[in-house]
């Protein structure tokens, strides 16, 4: 009964190559989330829409398209990779308003040859 | 814009002393201020909030608007307790949770 999921939990791959994250909520949340923790476990957001509209978009190479097809799912591509996007992705979501709390998602592990 | 510093990247303590996470925020309105935290290779995990004042295993963390401080604290700790902590700050905008560096807490036996 998992809150928010996202597939798949390992992922490593060669430089150069495309691949995606999927990530599902079934929380009926309309905001959802990308962030990327890197080696020394630096959290920063990427992307964030609500309701199937981007709403933040920080400085990220646009290799990484974010994509949702709806209010509960938000998927991430990301193109030619490199040995920098290394990293763990998380997938969060959370309900619009200042109180509401994220859930994030087990994360994806990327790594990249 | 909002920010989160988390003075302290690594913090140690014996099973049973206090422990006191450090949190400081720059923010111009009034934030909402969350601790996450994250079990060895775990998702991350709301701890606590501030709007709800509770305690959560044992920790809590209580809002200084003069300091603009949000330290957590536990007055004993447990070795379970070993794991990353992450201050966070959403702004009055709702939509951006920004977070801290993080400090690992590892509780020895």
């Amino acid at each position: 009964d998992t809150a928010v999921s996202q597939t798949p939990k390992y992922l490593v791959t060669q430089m150069g190559n495309d691949k995606s994250i999927k990530c599902e909520q079934n929380l009926g949340h309309d905001t959802m989330y990308w962030y990327k923790q890197d080696s020394k476990k630096f959290l920063k957001i990427m992307f964030s829409y609500n309701n199937k509209e981007l709403i933040i978009n920080e400085t990220v190479p646009n290799r990484f398209s974010p994509k949702s097809p709806d209010k509960a799912h938000l998927n991430l591509h990301i193109n030619s990779l490199e040995l920098g996007d290394s990293a763990v992705y998380f997938c969060a979501s959370s309900s619009t308003g200042l109180y509401s709390p994220l859930h994030f998602g087990n994360g994806t592990r990327l790594t990249v040859t | 814009a909002q920010r989160v510093t988390q003075p302290e990247k690594l913090l140690s303590v014996f099973k049973g002393a206090p422990v006191e996470l450090k949190c400081n925020y720059s923010y111009s309105g009034s934030p909402e201020l969350f601790w996450y935290v994250q079990y060895s290779r775990q998702r991350l995990q709301l701890l606590l909030r501030h709007i709800s004042r509770e305690s959560i295993k044992g920790f809590t963390a209580d809002l200084n608007k003069g300091e603009t401080s949000f330290h957590l604290k536990k007055p004993f700790a447990q070795e379970e307790d070993s794991a990353m902590y992450y201050c966070a700050l959403k702004g009055t905008s709702g939509s951006r949770l920004t977070f801290g560096e993080g400090t690992q807490l590892t509780v020895n036996p």
